[in-house]
């Protein structure tokens, strides 16, 4: 079935540094691929998208790129601030299907 | 304005009770969506119902039970409590193939 796996976390990282956060995919055909972030007692809220392959999903500078070929969609911020504290969940949604698979989430401290 | 909303947010409450919790969505969206995040925020779909029909069971146990009156609101409902049970339950809605948006949780505690 489809999965996805991320980077192993927890991320500890200074204001301004920057940010890769890995996520690898396992999918049949050309499923569309999210990131979402949860900050602290809140529910999840889409942060970037991407649904073909090359295409780059891109919010408050975060950016994603769908990469077929190594089945990755990492995400990266050239610059990071403590406001972006907050997990970070990779996810797919394979095509055809109604339900959108996660990975597990990895969390990211921005200290200042 | 919420998108969203589920009550209770907070839900403490004994083993072998039985207890619901609510979620309404006023996007219009034709499926509605049950989330399980444990304590180390892994997220694991429950159930799925797509204009209040079933179609997602994931392996839940039967205590569990998802009811939807109409494609706005998806309740559930858990027999029988048990400290395992303990988690957020997050609901979400979507049209589909698009994103979802998700409620703010309801976090149970089972005592």
């Amino acid at each position: 079935g489809n999965s996805v796996t991320r980077m192993e976390g927890p991320v500890t990282l200074s204001e301004e540094a920057f940010l890769t956060i890995n996520c690898t995919y396992t999918a049949t055909g050309y499923p569309s691929l999210f990131w979402y972030v949860q900050y602290p007692g809140e529910g999840l809220q889409l942060l970037l998208k991407a649904t073909k392959a090359d295409d780059k999903g891109s919010n408050k500078g975060f950016e994603a790129t769908y990469r077929k070929e190594t089945t990755s969609f990492h995400l990266e911020k050239g610059s990071v601030q403590v406001s972006d504290s907050a997990v970070y969940f990779c996810a797919l949604s394979g095509s055809g299907s109604e339900k959108l698979v996660f990975g597990k989430g990895t969390k990211l401290t921005v200290n200042p | 304005d919420t998108a969203v909303s589920q009550t209770p947010k907070y839900l403490v409450t004994q083993m072998g009770n039985d207890k619901s919790i609510k979620c309404e969505q006023n996007l219009g969206h034709d499926t509605m969506y049950w989330y399980k995040q444990d304590s180390k925020k892994f997220l694991k779909i429950m159930f799925s119902y797509n204009n209040k029909e079933l179609i997602i069971n994931e392996t839940v146990p039967n205590r569990f039970s998802p009811k939807s009156p109409d494609k706005a609101h998806l309740n559930l409902h858990i027999n029988s409590l048990e400290l395992g049970d303990s988690a957020v339950y997050f609901c979400a809605s979507s049209q589909v193939g698009d994103y979802y948006t998700f409620g703010s949780g309801t976090r149970l505690t089972v005592v």
